[in-house]
């Protein structure tokens, strides 16, 4: 089992669209939590950090499930710009980041 | 603010050569790290530095090597490059750990 997994997708969504993606974990003493976001042959940038009480950024919400071991990223009306791969990210109880797959979301006009 | 540049953007090998991927921070970072991807898989952790003459192995160290003489410079080292190397390469730096880093854009590189 990888220690963060993602559905790959994509997921393909019309603009103005409420799209969400989930991302499980298997280390339950896992520390912290983010979304990345990664266009297509770019670097990854941080999106948003993850917090215990959900927050949210804008159009961009994100809650974290910890007795499930789960994190989720809601993305309200949809943007053409929002088209890249999100990455989930967790960092280990040993300080190092896990970077899952990434799902790709697609925002069709 | 230059933040973190990598060279080169392309490189191509054959096997059993070396070369340096060079990454630079102009951000005054303690922590830099240096980061594999390949398809269907997330990105992998090469090594990291926590600062200047501090170095230790991520999760797949092995053909790498790298040294932090500076703060501002954190090269990789391919000793004898090989074919499942190609790879694209992302050297990252965080002000206070491995959380919220920032990446470099990447180096593309085959080995033949």
């Amino acid at each position: 089992r990888k220690e963060v997994e993602q559905d790959p997708g994509p997921f393909n969504v019309p603009e103005g669209a409420t799209v969400a993606f989930n991302c499980t974990y298997s280390n339950s003493a896992s520390q912290s939590f983010f979304w990345y976001r990664q266009d297509c042959r770019k670097e990854p940038k941080l999106l948003m950090s993850v917090y215990s009480s959900g927050n949210e950024d804008g159009r961009f919400t994100a809650q974290l499930n910890r007795a499930s071991q789960y994190i989720s990223l809601l993305i309200r009306d949809s943007k053409l710009s929002d088209s890249a791969t999100y990455l989930c990210v967790v960092r280990d109880n040993t300080g190092k980041l896990i970077f899952g797959q990434g799902t790709t979301l697609q925002v069709k006009p | 603010n230059a933040g973190v540049t990598q060279t080169p953007k392309f490189q191509v090998l054959k096997t059993g050569q070396s070369m340096t991927l060079q990454c630079a921070q102009d951000m005054n970072h303690e922590y830099m790290s240096w980061y594999r991807q390949d398809p269907g898989m997330g990105l992998r952790l090469i090594h990291y530095s926590v600062g200047a003459g501090i170095t230790d192995q991520g999760e797949v160290p092995n053909g790498y090597n790298v040294s932090r003489s500076t703060t501002e410079d954190f090269p990789l080292r391919l000793l004898s490059a090989a074919p499942s190397q190609t790879s694209v390469y992302f050297c990252a730096t965080g002000a206070s750990g491995p959380d919220t880093q920032y990446f470099g854009p990447g180096t593309r590189l085959t080995v033949l």
